[in-house]
């Protein structure tokens, strides 16, 4: 089975805090992927990324980083938490043409920011 | 407007209705179409995906496009509890985006 592994299921964290999510799939993908998902927002893209070393804004990346230093890890930065990043965060990774088939999704990471 | 609409729910049916599930788009490009269902507290897991205008079906499943009305539609038949959950659609802007409608959540009841 294609697997996408996120570090942790939960997390509490104190405003200010620099957090780190690690995301890493099995599958040998080129895209991965760093959603929120929010009640009523549905999924909205905070950065993508196509090959290693390299990464595309998504539609809200403010207070947000990203490396890819390995073809299999994929890490969301929060530079300086702060409660409105409280959230659902999903990783996910599809082949370089995989949007037309799908994304393999890992299981979210519900980051609370106190 | 957004380019994907989705009515978010909930619906709730009884045990071995048959249930619609729909959305709606504005960009006449999107090509692929894509369903996840998604469990509480689980990522999204795809579901079923099309490409063009027609039907796909799997099993209780069945996917519907209609690319002229720029309507797609999810039927699932002999709807059983394990069916609750949020199913969302998904559509393909390139080979790197999907654009996402918000989610419905459905509840089946025993």
């Amino acid at each position: 089975d294609v697997k996408v592994t996120q570090s942790s299921r939960y997390l509490v964290k104190r405003t200010g805090e620099k957090v780190f999510l690690e995301c890493v799939q099995d599958m040998d993908h080129e895209n991965m992927f760093w959603y929120r998902q929010d009640p009523g927002l549905g999924l909205r893209l905070i950065y993508f990324s196509y090959d290693v070393k390299m990464k595309e804004k998504g539609d809200i990346p403010e207070g947000y980083s990203v490396s890819r230093e390995k073809k299999e890890r994929f890490s969301l930065i929060l530079e300086s938490a702060s409660t409105n990043q409280t959230s659902m965060y999903l990783c996910a990774s599809s082949f370089v043409t995989g949007a037309n088939y799908g994304y393999t999704f890992g299981s979210g990471t519900r980051l609370t920011v106190v | 407007q957004k380019e994907v609409e989705q009515d978010p729910g909930p619906l709730s049916v009884p045990e071995g209705a048959i249930v619609s599930l729909n959305c709606t788009y504005s960009n006449s490009a999107f090509q692929y179409f894509m369903w996840y269902r998604q469990y509480s507290r689980k990522g999204p897991e795809l579901l079923m995906y099309t490409y063009s205008s027609g039907n796909k079906e799997d099993g209780r499943f069945t996917a519907q496009v209609d690319k002229s009305s720029k309507y797609i539609s999810l039927f699932i038949r002999d709807s059983q509890p394990s069916d609750s959950a949020t199913y969302l659609c998904a559509m393909s802007k390139s080979n790197y985006q999907l654009i996402w409608g918000a989610g419905t959540k459905l509840i089946i009841k025993p």
